[in-house]
């Protein structure tokens, strides 16, 4: 299996700009989590999905961000309109189950906002 | 207010010796915990795990032990290699599903001399 797969890899944008993450799960991976790393918050958990179905969403900072999973094999994080502070590494992770010690993490994205 | 600090960023140790990292945590509801590995540029990945009702787990080279009463946990790497130079995040959960929350520490980078 090729693991998570994250795309883009990296972006740069501008203040503003709406800016869209991407995310295919591990297959037959039933929960989906999109995190977020930055230096002053470290590794915090923002939304997760259960198939397909958003369950938690409390770590969602603003409005500004949204996240779906139109089927189980792709989801997206998108900020609108993103500002310079949402500048991070955003990970998605895959796991069976709901496990966290069967949770693959994807490569992740960084996020530039200039 | 940080439920899961790793207070040192950073440890060198030389190939071979052992490793030591150590995690503190605040919450009495965790009874779950992780420690992550984490290479540049990709995402982490789950190293080794420990529930509150043991005090010690292993798995090769790796071995974590939990101080309930100090809320105290450790991640004891022996031999250390220069393959274990990482960057290195210990999580903690009121359980292992994903209805618990996962708090990760702010990592604590490792450097393996050969």
């Amino acid at each position: 299996d090729a693991g998570v797969i994250q795309s883009p890899r990296h972006e740069v944008t501008e203040m503003g700009q709406e800016v869209t993450l991407r995310c295919k799960p591990i297959s037959g991976h039933d929960y989906l989590f999109w995190y977020r790393q930055t230096m002053m918050r470290g590794l915090e958990l923002l939304i997760y999905f259960n198939n397909n179905v958003p369950i938690d969403d409390s770590g969602m900072p603003e409005d500004r961000f949204s996240a779906k999973m139109p089927n189980a094999s792709f989801s997206t994080l998108k900020i609108q309109p993103s500002e310079p502070r949402d500048s991070a590494v955003y990970f998605c992770a895959s796991s069976l189950a709901g496990g966290w010690d069967t949770q693959y993490f994807g490569p992740g994205t960084r996020l530039t906002v200039l | 207010d940080q439920q899961v600090k790793q207070n040192s960023p950073s440890l060198s140790v030389q190939e071979g010796r052992i490793s030591i990292l150590n995690c503190d945590y605040t919450n009495s509801m965790f009874d779950y915990f992780l420690w992550y590995k984490k290479y540049p540029a990709e995402g982490p990945t789950f190293l080794i795990s420990i529930s509150s009702i043991k005090d010690k787990n292993e798995d090769g080279r790796f071995t974590v032990f939990l101080n309930k009463s100090a809320k105290h946990l450790s991640l004891h790497i022996v031999p250390s290699q220069p393959g274990d130079s990482a960057v290195y995040f210990c999580a903690a959960s009121a359980g292992n599903n994903a209805g618990n929350m996962l708090t990760f520490g702010g990592g604590t980078r490792l450097m393996v001399k050969p």
